[in-house]
């Protein structure tokens, strides 16, 4: 079982709508948590990165929210654009500074439709 | 497009050839990577090259094998690859080993047949 488990597996929603990604992690303890952005054909792009002291972080229309206590965090998509369909993955670094590790998730493929 | 280049961005290679795969990051970082990912599985590490010294290496076959160069290149050497192997490789640098912030290259698409 795969320590960061993210759902759903796959989404499609039309054009201007939100939706929400969710991130199951069991890793611990655990130093942050990152969101990326991939790109069909592309590697991914960090998104936001969070810390275990921070419960959200924002980046244009992009919300990331984490619980550590739930060892939950969530991705909020507001206003979808046709450019934000593209494969969402969860990361969570554990471990100490310059030794890190990182555990991925197997990523949410969304799609959005006009 | 990212600070980090992979070439060459599709591979088809039979399973006795011989290729190599290249990164090249712009971005003065002192770490690279390789990653593998396969369809519906989570990016799996591979190598870690931090000050241009192998720093990790997660169990790979030796049919793999790494070379970096200098801080701002890193190759992958095939050599008799299984079908299994077909996957797309990613690279990534950081600003250090395990840092915070990793770019990741746009990835060579390989296919063994």
């Amino acid at each position: 079982k795969n320590q960061v488990e993210q759902s759903p597996q796959s989404l499609i929603i039309l054009e201007g709508k939100n939706c929400t990604l969710q991130c199951n992690y069991t890793v611990s303890p655990f130093s942050n948590l990152r969101w990326y952005k991939q790109d069909t054909g592309r590697g991914p792009v960090s998104l936001t990165i969070m810390t275990f002291s921070e419960n959200t972080k924002s980046n244009g229309r992009y919300t990331a929210t984490l619980d550590a206590d739930t060892k939950q965090s969530s991705l909020h998509i507001t206003a979808s654009q046709l450019s934000d369909s593209a494969s969402y993955i969860c990361v969570v670094s554990l471990g100490d500074f310059g030794n890190e590790k990182l555990t991925f998730g197997t990523g949410t493929r969304l799609t959005i439709i006009p | 497009e990212t600070g980090v280049t992979q070439t060459p961005r599709h591979l088809v290679m039979g399973m006795t050839n011989k290729k190599s795969l290249k990164c090249e990051q712009h971005l003065g970082h002192n770490a690279m990577y390789w990653y593998k990912q396969s369809a519906k599985k989570p990016l799996e590490l591979m190598f870690v090259y931090s000050l241009e010294e192998r720093v990790e290496n997660n169990s790979v076959p030796s049919r793999f094998s790494p070379e970096c160069p200098n801080s701002s290149h890193l190759f992958l050497h095939l050599h008799t690859l299984q079908p299994e192997d077909s996957a797309l490789y990613l690279c990534a640098s950081s600003q250090r080993r395990g840092g915070l912030e990793q770019y990741f290259g746009p990835g060579t698409r390989l296919t063994v047949t």
